[in-house]
C-alpha cells in the first residue's frame, strides 16, 4: 500500500477555500485515491475519491495531476464545522484486495472565525 | 447512504474482565468489516480485516487471543476485548466494505472503551 505524506496541521477561516495536498509517491496503477474526514470521537465519513484529473462532488473536489503523485482536496468557502481531521488513502480497492485501508497521521484543519 | 452502526458506544469495565462491540451494517451487505483503534490524537490503526464466515486475518502486533473477532453474518461483526486491561483503554471503530461497490468503506461512529 502506497504511503502518504500530508501536511500535519492547517488553519483557515471562514468563508476561504482550502486546499489540502497529499504525496503518494509509490502510487500503484490500480490504486485509487480516498479523503475522509474525522470528527472527535466520530468514526470517518468519506469525502471523495478519484483515480486521475478531477473529482467534485457537493462536498468538495479533487485534482490529481498526470503523474498522480500527489492530490489535493479542496474545500470551497469552509466553515467553521469544516474543522476536523483529514485523511488521504492510497489503496488498491479493487479485484482480489481486501480493501484494507491504512491510515496516515492526517492533517487538522482548524477553521477560525 | 449506507449506514453502519455500533453497539456500545461506549462502555466502562474493570480489568480483566471482557467487553463486547458489535458492529452492523444496516442497509447494505457486507462481505467485509475491519477494525480499528484509535487512541488520543493519533490516527487510526488497523487490527484486523473480518471476512463473513471465515477467520479474521490480524494486522502484526494485534494479539488475535486477546482482540476475538467473529463475523457469523453479512451484516454483523463482534470484537470482543478478552481480559480487558487499561491499556486496552481506546476508541475502537468498525468499518463495512459493501459488497456491491468495492471502492467505498462505510465507518461506523464508534465505541469509546475504558477499563478501570
Amino acid at each position: 500500500l502506497a504511503k502518504t505524506t500530508q501536511p500535519i496541521s492547517m488553519d483557515s477561516y471562514e468563508g476561504q477555500e482550502v486546499n489540502i495536498t497529499c504525496s503518494h509517491n509509490n502510487i500503484a496503477t490500480n490504486d485509487y485515491i480516498t479523503w475522509y474526514q474525522q470528527f472527535p470521537s466520530q468514526g470517518p465519513r468519506f469525502i471523495i475519491q478519484g483515480y486521475k484529473t478531477k473529482v467534485t462532488n457537493e462536498v468538495a473536489s479533487l485534482f490529481i495531476p498526470a503523474d498522480r503523485k500527489s492530490s489535493t482536496l479542496s474545500l470551497p468557502r469552509v466553515s467553521l464545522s469544516d474543522t476536523a481531521v483529514y485523511y488521504c488513502l492510497v489503496g488498491l480497492l479493487v479485484s482480489s484486495n481486501t480493501g484494507k485501508l491504512i491510515f496516515g497521521q492526517g492533517t487538522t484543519l482548524q477553521v477560525k472565525p | 447512504g449506507a449506514v453502519v452502526s455500533q453497539h456500545p458506544s461506549w462502555v466502562i469495565c474493570k480489568s480483566g474482565t471482557s467487553v463486547k462491540i458489535e458492529c452492523r451494517s444496516l442497509d447494505f451487505q457486507a462481505t467485509t468489516m475491519f477494525w480499528y483503534r484509535q487512541f488520543p490524537k493519533q490516527s487510526l490503526m488497523l487490527m484486523a480485516t473480518s471476512n463473513e464466515g471465515s477467520k479474521a486475518t490480524y494486522e502484526q502486533g494485534v494479539e488475535k487471543d486477546k482482540f476475538l473477532i467473529n463475523h457469523a453474518s453479512l451484516t454483523l461483526s463482534t470484537l470482543t476485548v478478552t481480559s480487558a486491561h487499561p491499556e486496552d483503554s481506546s476508541f475502537y471503530i468498525c468499518s463495512a466494505r459493501w459488497s456491491g461497490n468495492r471502492l467505498e468503506q462505510y465507518f461506523g461512529p464508534g465505541t469509546r472503551l475504558t477499563v478501570t
